[in-house]
C-alpha cells in the first residue's frame, strides 16, 4: 500500500511565525504535490515537484515556498504565517503516469 | 484554463436510496484524465476512479458506477443502495495530458459534494 504521511494532524501557530509542514512518502514516487483545502473551494494546488530539487508553482503559490532535498520528502514552508493561511493542507505523491495518493492532511490554524 | 464544477454542495439521503453526484468540467485539452476521490471524516482523500478522455465506457465497481459523457463534459458518479459508510465529501478532479497521453499530474478539483446517508 502507498503510504503518505504528514508530520502533524493539527497545528496552531501565531501570525508571523515560520511554519514547516512535512510530507513523506515511502513508495519511491517521483512526483509530489501540496494542496490546500477550504470550504466551498475544493482543493487548490500550491506547489509541486517532479523530482528531487525540482519545484514548480501551482495555482496559489503566494506566501509559500517548498523544499525537496530527498525524493521521499517534500516540505511546505510558510515564511511568515498569516491568518488567511488557516486551512487544511494536503500532500500527495504519485509515480509518473499513476494516480495521486494523499496523506491525512494537516489542519493549520494561524492566530 | 481548466474548471471542474460540482453544483451539488450537499446531498442528504436515507440508507438504501440511490444517489448521483454530478460533475461538469471545462478544458481545452483533447487528452485529459478525470478522477473521483472520497474524503471520509478522517480527512484522507481516497482514490476511487481514473478515466482517460478517450475511454467513454461506463464503469461499475460494486455499488459504484460512473457515467462519462464527453458530449456534455460530464462525469457523474452514482452510488446504488447507499449506506451510512458512504457519508463523506466527494471530489471530482481533472488533469490535463499531452498528445501522447502523458498526464501532467496537476489536478484541478471541484468544490466537493457533502453526502450524508441517514440510517
Amino acid at each position: 500500500d502507498v503510504k503518505v504521511t504528514q508530520s502533524s494532524r493539527y497545528l496552531v501557530k501565531r501570525t508571523g511565525e515560520k511554519v514547516f509542514l512535512e510530507c513523506v512518502q515511502d513508495m519511491d514516487h517521483e512526483n509530489m504535490f501540496w494542496y490546500r483545502q477550504d470550504p466551498g473551494l475544493g482543493l487548490r494546488l500550491i506547489y509541486f515537484s517532479y523530482d528531487v530539487k525540482m519545484k514548480e508553482k501551482g495555482d496559489i503559490p503566494e506566501g509559500y515556498s517548498v523544499s525537496r532535498e530527498k525524493k521521499e520528502r517534500f516540505s511546505l514552508i510558510l515564511e511568515s504565517a498569516s491568518t488567511n493561511q488557516t486551512s487544511m493542507y494536503l500532500c500527495a505523491s504519485r509515480q509518473t503516469e499513476d494516480t495521486q495518493y494523499f496523506g491525512p492532511g494537516t489542519r493549520l490554524t494561524v492566530l | 484554463a481548466q474548471k471542474v464544477t460540482q453544483a451539488q454542495t450537499e446531498i442528504s439521503v436515507v440508507e438504501k436510496e440511490d444517489v448521483t453526484l454530478d460533475c461538469v468540467y471545462e478544458t481545452r485539452d483533447t487528452t485529459y484524465y478525470l478522477f473521483w476521490y472520497k474524503q471520509p471524516p478522517s480527512g484522507e482523500l481516497v482514490f476511487l476512479i481514473r478515466r482517460n478522455s478517450f475511454d467513454e465506457q461506463n464503469e461499475i465497481s460494486g455499488r459504484y458506477s460512473w457515467n462519462f459523457q464527453k458530449s456534455t463534459s460530464s462525469f457523474n458518479f452514482t452510488i446504488t443502495a447507499s449506506q451510512v459508510v458512504d457519508s463523506a465529501v466527494y471530489f471530482c478532479a481533472l488533469s490535463a495530458a499531452n498528445a501522447g497521453g502523458t498526464s501532467y499530474g496537476k489536478l484541478t478539483f471541484g468544490q466537493g459534494t457533502i453526502l450524508t446517508v441517514h440510517p
